[in-house]
C-alpha cells in the first residue's frame, strides 16, 4: 500500500510475555519513528531511525524496549517481560528525511492483561 | 514530558457552527502542526505552519502561527459530522526535528447533525 502499515492492529498478551510490533514504512522514506500513545494523551516519542541506525533512542522507557530496522525499511519494536503499564497504542511514522512531514500508520493497540 | 497547553479539552457543537481551538506554550516553537486523529487511526496532518504570523488555510480549516511563536490556533468553519475526531497541536522546539515534536493533549470534537 501507499501508506505506513502496522501489524498487528491489535495485540493482547499476558503480563511477562514478549511481543513484537511491526512497521512497514512508506517506500523510500529513510526516517522512521516509533511513538506510544496512552488514552487521552498525545503521542510520546520512543525512538527514531535514520536508515538502519537508531539515531535517537532517548524515548525508550527502559531496557525492556528495543527496536531494529536491519535493512533500512521495515522496523520491529520489541518489548520483553511486558507489564500492564505497557498497554497503549504504538504508532509508527515515516518521512523522507529528518524534519520532513511524517506520515503515521494506524497504530497497534497493545493490551497487557 | 513537556507538553503544550491545548484548549478546550472537548467541544460539542451543532453542524454548521464554527469551531476554534488553540495551543500555548511557555517555550518558543519554530514549527506548529495541527493533526486530526480518528478512532483506530494514526494522526493525520492537517496544516503545517513554519513562520511567525503565518496564516494558512486548508479548505474549511484555518490555522495561524502566533507572532510570539508561543501559540497557535485552528479554526474550522461550517462544521460537518465528519469533522468529529481529536485534534492535536504539535510543535518543534528545534527547527525540522521530528524527534522532538511536542504534542498537546488534544481537543475532542463532537458534531451534532
Amino acid at each position: 500500500g501507499a501508506g505506513v502499515s502496522q501489524t498487528p492492529s491489535n495485540k493482547v498478551t499476558e503480563k511477562g510475555k514478549y511481543v513484537e510490533l511491526r512497521c512497514d514504512p512508506i517506500s523510500g522514506h529513510t526516517a522512521l519513528y516509533w511513538y506510544r500513545q496512552s488514552l487521552g494523551q498525545g503521542p510520546e516519542f520512543l525512538i527514531y531511525f535514520q536508515g538502519t541506525g537508531a539515531a535517537d533512542d532517548s524515548g525508550l522507557p527502559n531496557d525492556r524496549f528495543f527496536a531494529v530496522r536491519p535493512e533500512g525499511s521495515v522496523s520491529t519494536l520489541k518489548i520483553q517481560r511486558t507489564e500492564r503499564g505497557d498497554s497503549a497504542v504504538y504508532l509508527c511514522a515515516s518521512s523522507l528525511g529528518q524534519g520532513r512531514q511524517a506520515f503515521f500508520g494506524q497504530g497497534t493497540r497493545l493490551t497487557v492483561v | 514530558g513537556q507538553q503544550l497547553n491545548q484548549s478546550p479539552q472537548s467541544m460539542f457543537i451543532q453542524e454548521g457552527e464554527d469551531v476554534s481551538m488553540n495551543c500555548t506554550s511557555s517555550s518558543i516553537f519554530n514549527t506548529w502542526l495541527w493533526y486530526k486523529q480518528e478512532p483506530g487511526e494514526g494522526p493525520v496532518l492537517l496544516i503545517a505552519l513554519y513562520k511567525a504570523g503565518e496564516l494558512t488555510s486548508n479548505g474549511r480549516l484555518t490555522a495561524q502561527f502566533g507572532i510570539t511563536r508561543k501559540d497557535s490556533f485552528l479554526n474550522i468553519s461550517a462544521s460537518i459530522p465528519s469533522d468529529v475526531g481529536i485534534y492535536f497541536c504539535a510543535g518543534f522546539l528545534n527547527a525540522g526535528n521530528n524527534r522532538k515534536l511536542i504534542w498537546g493533549l488534544g481537543t475532542s470534537l463532537a458534531v451534532n447533525p
